[in-house]
């Protein structure tokens, strides 16, 4: 398969705290996405970070990128209760065809 | 920023019957969308590429028999789950390319949920 895979698969942490998922995937990509879903519903997107890049920040969320490793990570500071989702990266390979795959998620429980 | 839409927003059917799903982009032309489909507790699977004007392609596995995808407009993709059974039920999602845009971003809508009894 070439979905890339994310760790952990869930976490739960108290409010306040920084929560860090990773995920890595297979093909070289031009670039690397990150959304978050709330239980039953659509994606939101929360940054878009370039094979070219290695980090990127947008308010509480860093994003960081390694080509070399293939594999990316999403912080997210001081936590609150809203941030409670699943969280998957999504990588478009260069072969193209501007596919988007998505890794496995990260279920983040942020806990009041 | 670019905004897609998908409609319905959720659908019940019965056995056999078949669902169509429309898959807009509201504010930019997109020649090439994507559909995705998703399980409870699970991620996103890519199903097929949408390509206006030709032939969508689909992903190992999936039937294109079954789901069949009409790109007929710069603005519209549908996905239609035929002869849906209880085991089509899941949330799609579709997505479209910006091709004007810088890095050729996707937007996402919003899923659809099918639920069929």
């Amino acid at each position: 398969s070439q979905q890339g895979e994310e760790d952990p698969q869930a976490l739960s942490i108290q409010e306040g705290e920084n929560a860090t998922m990773n995920c890595s995937y297979k093909t070289s990509i031009n670039n690397l996405q990150w959304y978050r879903q709330n239980s039953g519903r659509g994606l939101v997107h929360l940054i878009l970070i370039r094979s070219n890049e290695r980090e990127k920040h947008s308010g509480r969320l860093r994003v960081t990128l390694d080509t070399s490793k293939k594999s990316s990570s999403l912080l997210i500071t001081a936590s609150r209760a809203a941030d409670t989702a699943s969280y998957f990266c999504a990588t478009d390979s260069t072969s193209g065809t501007y596919k988007y795959i998505f890794g496995t998620g990260t279920r983040l429980k942020v806990l009041a | 920023g670019a905004v897609v839409s998908q409609h319905p927003s959720w659908v019940i059917c019965k056995s056999g019957t078949s669902v169509k799903i429309e898959c807009r982009s509201l504010d930019f032309q997109a020649t090439t969308m994507f559909w995705y489909r998703q399980f409870p507790k699970q991620s996103l699977m890519l199903m097929a590429t949408s390509n206006e004007g030709s032939k969508a392609t689909y992903e190992q596995g999936v039937e294109k028999d079954k789901f069949l995808i009409n790109h007929a407009s710069l603005t519209l993709s549908t996905l239609t789950v035929t002869s849906a059974h209880p085991e089509d039920s899941s949330f799609y999602i579709c997505s479209a390319r910006d091709e004007a845009g810088t890095g050729g971003e996707q937007y996402f809508g919003p899923g659809t949920r099918l639920t069929v009894t």
